[in-house]
C-alpha cells in the first residue's frame, strides 16, 4: 500500500458527460501529480500541483482540469467525455516539489470507461 | 530529462538474478536514476533510485556505471510475482525548469519469470 488513495477505483459513464476522479496524497506530501495510461499508450503525464498551486502541465486535454485542495487533496475533472478518454487515471504524490532526491508514490488508479 | 534506452522484453528463471539493463548517455549531474515496475494495471510500485553510488535496499539493487551512462536493476532471486514491465527513469532535481520532478515513463522492460 502506497499510501496514495484514489476513487472511484471504477467508473463506467456516457460519452459527453463528466466525471470527477479524487486523489488522497500520502500523509504529509504536498506535491500531486496526475497520469492518464490507455490501452495504446504508456503512462502520460498531466499535471502537478504543489501546495495548491500547479507546478507542472503535459498533456492535458483542455477538456480536463485539475486542483489541489488546502487539505491537498487533488480533483482532476474530465469533461464532454469521449470514448477515447477510457484509460486508467493515476495519482501520484511526493513530499516535495522538486528535489529528484525524494520519491514519487502512486495509487493503484481510476478505471473510466467511456460507453 | 535524459531519455533512456531499454530491452523491450526479458526473461528469467524463477530464483534466479534478473538483470535489466538501462541506457541513458545523455544523463546530466542532477539527474536521479529511477527504477518503477507495473504489474498488470496496478499502480506503478517505486523500486529504487540512485545518484552516482550503487544502492540496495529489500527489493533490488541498483548499479550505476561510473560515468553514470548505464545502469543495471538487479533483482537477486526472481520470484513469478516480478513478472511486470520495469521502467528506467532519469529524473531531474533542483529548482527552475519546467520538469518540476515529474517522472517520464518510456515503454519500459516486459520482464516474464518462467517457473
Amino acid at each position: 500500500d502506497s499510501g496514495v488513495t484514489q476513487t472511484p477505483k471504477h467508473l463506467i459513464t456516457a460519452t459527453g458527460q463528466r466525471v470527477t476522479l479524487r486523489c488522497s496524497p500520502r500523509s504529509g506530501d504536498l506535491s500531486v501529480y496526475w497520469y492518464q495510461q490507455s490501452l495504446d499508450q504508456g503512462l502520460q503525464f498531466l499535471i502537478q500541483y504543489y501546495n495548491g498551486e500547479e507546478r507542472a502541465k503535459g498533456n492535458i486535454l483542455e477538456r480536463f482540469s485539475a486542483q489541489q485542495f488546502p487539505d491537498l487533496h487533488s480533483e482532476l475533472n474530465l469533461s464532454s467525455l469521449e470514448l477515447g478518454d477510457s484509460a486508467l487515471y493515476f495519482c501520484a504524490s511526493s513530499i516535495r516539489q522538486v528535489a529528484a532526491g525524494n520519491t514519487i508514490y502512486f495509487g493503484e488508479g481510476s478505471w473510466l470507461t467511456v460507453v | 530529462d535524459a531519455k533512456t534506452t531499454q530491452p523491450t522484453s526479458m526473461d528469467c528463471a524463477e530464483g534466479r538474478a534478473a538483470n535489466l539493463p538501462c541506457n541513458h548517455s545523455t544523463i546530466s549531474g542532477n539527474e536521479y536514476v529511477y527504477w518503477y515496475r507495473q504489474i498488470h494495471s496496478q499502480g506503478p510500485q517505486y523500486i529504487i533510485h540512485g545518484l552516482k553510488n550503487n544502492e540496495t535496499n529489500e527489493m533490488a539493487s541498483l548499479i550505476i556505471t561510473e560515468d553514470r551512462k548505464s545502469s543495471t536493476l538487479i533483482l537477486p532471486h526472481a520470484t513469478l510475482r516480478d513478472t511486470a514491465v520495469y521502467y528506467c527513469i532519469v529524473r531531474t532535481g533542483g529548482a527552475g525548469g519546467t520538469s518540476y520532478g515529474k517522472l517520464t515513463f518510456g515503454q519500459g522492460t516486459i520482464l516474464t519469470v518462467h517457473p
